[in-house]
């Protein structure tokens, strides 16, 4: 069974920093990985999308990176902004017969500070 | 802009009830899916469907039933709300094997 896992749980940095958020997973047979954010009490907004034989993805200030033989993506997200605070939520998907089910991670809370 | 709609934002219902949560998308994407979300346990898959008429269980179906008669629209039911059952409900839609999702914004049930 897949497994997805984030860490840190939870981040706070001071506005500018660069930071990482890292995700792994279990099984390295998925089809893509897909990186959201989420703020409180709202639905999930997609940030970038990995297909499985994609290196990385770029959006903005945002780049995603994704090792497939080692089960590991990152996120970087340069000069950072009060704005990025948020839940930040990696999900990996496989289609077994049907359907592209995601398995997410449980999260990476990200504080900005002024 | 593309999007998935889900119907209510709040919804306050009693032990018992009968509860229809719709969601609608305007992609033409074949694949559809209702999620629970609650805090320390993440996202946890209720149903999704493939197709029209089509409907497979995900990882916690039980208290739940799906109906989807037009691609667009896919709805969760739950036959006789419980407390258990409080939670944030997310919807998604995805094109083919391969295509990123996109949530609607949440529908968040209380049950009481």
């Amino acid at each position: 069974k897949q497994e997805v896992t984030q860490i840190p749980a939870a981040l706070s940095v001071p506005e500018g920093e660069n930071l990482v958020l890292n995700c792994s997973f279990t099984d390295s047979a998925i089809y893509n990985l897909q990186w959201f954010r989420q703020d409180p009490g709202k639905g999930l907004t997609s940030l970038l999308l990995i297909q499985s034989s994609q290196r990385e993805q770029t959006s903005g200030r945002l780049n995603a990176s994704l090792d497939k033989s080692s089960g590991r993506s990152t996120l970087y997200i340069a000069a950072s902004q009060p704005g990025d605070s948020a839940t930040y939520l990696c999900a990996v998907s496989k289609n077994p017969g049907g359907g592209n089910k995601l398995t997410f991670g449980t999260g990476t809370q990200l504080k900005v500070e002024l | 802009d593309v999007k998935v709609t889900q119907s209510s934002r709040y919804l306050v219902k009693r032990t018992g009830e009968k509860v229809f949560l719709e969601c609608v998308q305007d992609m033409d994407h074949e694949n559809m899916f209702w999620y629970r979300q609650d805090p320390g346990l993440g996202l946890r898959l209720i149903y999704f469907s493939y197709d029209v008429k089509m409907k497979e269980k995900g990882d916690i179906p039980e208290g739940y039933s799906v109906s989807r008669e037009k691609k667009e629209r896919f709805s969760l039911i739950l036959e006789s709300a419980s407390t258990n059952q409080t939670s944030m409900y997310l919807c998604a839609s995805s094109h083919g094997a391969r295509g990123g999702y996109t949530f609607g914004s949440g529908t968040r049930l209380t049950v009481v």
